[in-house]
């Protein structure tokens, strides 16, 4: 199956600082990304939709401001936490959707603690 | 607004059994559905993908049906192994993708 790449697995972060993690498709076009944050025993969270050339769309609740997406070219997405606070700390997955197909690929998520 | 729902949410089984396990969702106007394992800490791996033309997928020891007017998807796990042990999660895909909880399986040696 393709191959989609998430970038840092993990991260540690003082409060207040700011986080980009990258997701890359790396066999295949992807104009649609999406990115999920998922809690402990809980299923996936869908947090915004990405769309390569134009703004995201956020679904209801997300801080656009805070969580700030980019997908500036057809394989790479990148989500930034700004001023990271600890109740951020969660883990972040990104997944790209083959537009052939419809199949949906993972990254490998990322974890991120805030201190 | 679609409704995805797995049970059971825990399976535990000795080796050598097969898994089934259940995925149900509430509007049956979907393109898609699509099976994933996720081990702990990790992302989401594609296993199977059904389109909604299709009644069933098989890949391997796995195979998938799909019922679009029941609103159900079954995932069989033949002659399990204790590799199979890991969260194994739906996703249909209608409007949007909408994933169910999971169902967390153990395979015992």
């Amino acid at each position: 199956g393709a191959v989609v790449s998430q970038h840092p697995s993990r991260v540690i972060c003082k409060s207040g600082t700011s986080v980009k993690i990258e997701c890359r498709s790396l066999d295949f076009q992807a104009t649609t990304m999406f990115w999920y944050r998922q809690f402990p025993k809980q299923s996936l969270m869908l947090m915004a939709t990405s769309n390569e050339g134009s703004k995201a769309t956020y679904e209801q609740g997300v801080e656009k401001d805070k969580f700030l997406i980019n997908h500036a070219s057809l394989t790479l997405s990148t989500l930034t936490v700004t001023s990271a606070h600890p109740e951020d700390s969660s883990f972040y997955i990104c997944s790209a959707r083959d537009y052939d197909t419809g199949e949906l690929f993972f990254g490998e998520g990322s974890r991120l603690t805030v201190l | 607004k679609q409704e995805v729902t797995q049970i059971p949410a825990a399976l535990s089984v000795p080796e050598g059994e097969n898994l089934v396990l259940n995925c149900s969702f509430t509007d049956s106007a979907i393109y898609n559905l699509q099976w994933f394992r996720q081990d702990p800490g990790k992302g989401l791996t594609s296993l199977l993908l059904i389109q909604s033309s299709q009644r069933e997928q098989t890949s391997g020891r796995l195979n998938a049906s799909l019922d679009k007017s029941s609103g159900r998807s079954t995932l069989y796990i033949a002659a399990s192994q204790p590799g199979d042990s890991a969260t194994y999660l739906c996703a249909v895909k209608g409007g949007k993708f909408q994933f169910g909880a999971g169902t967390q399986v153990v395979v015992t040696p």
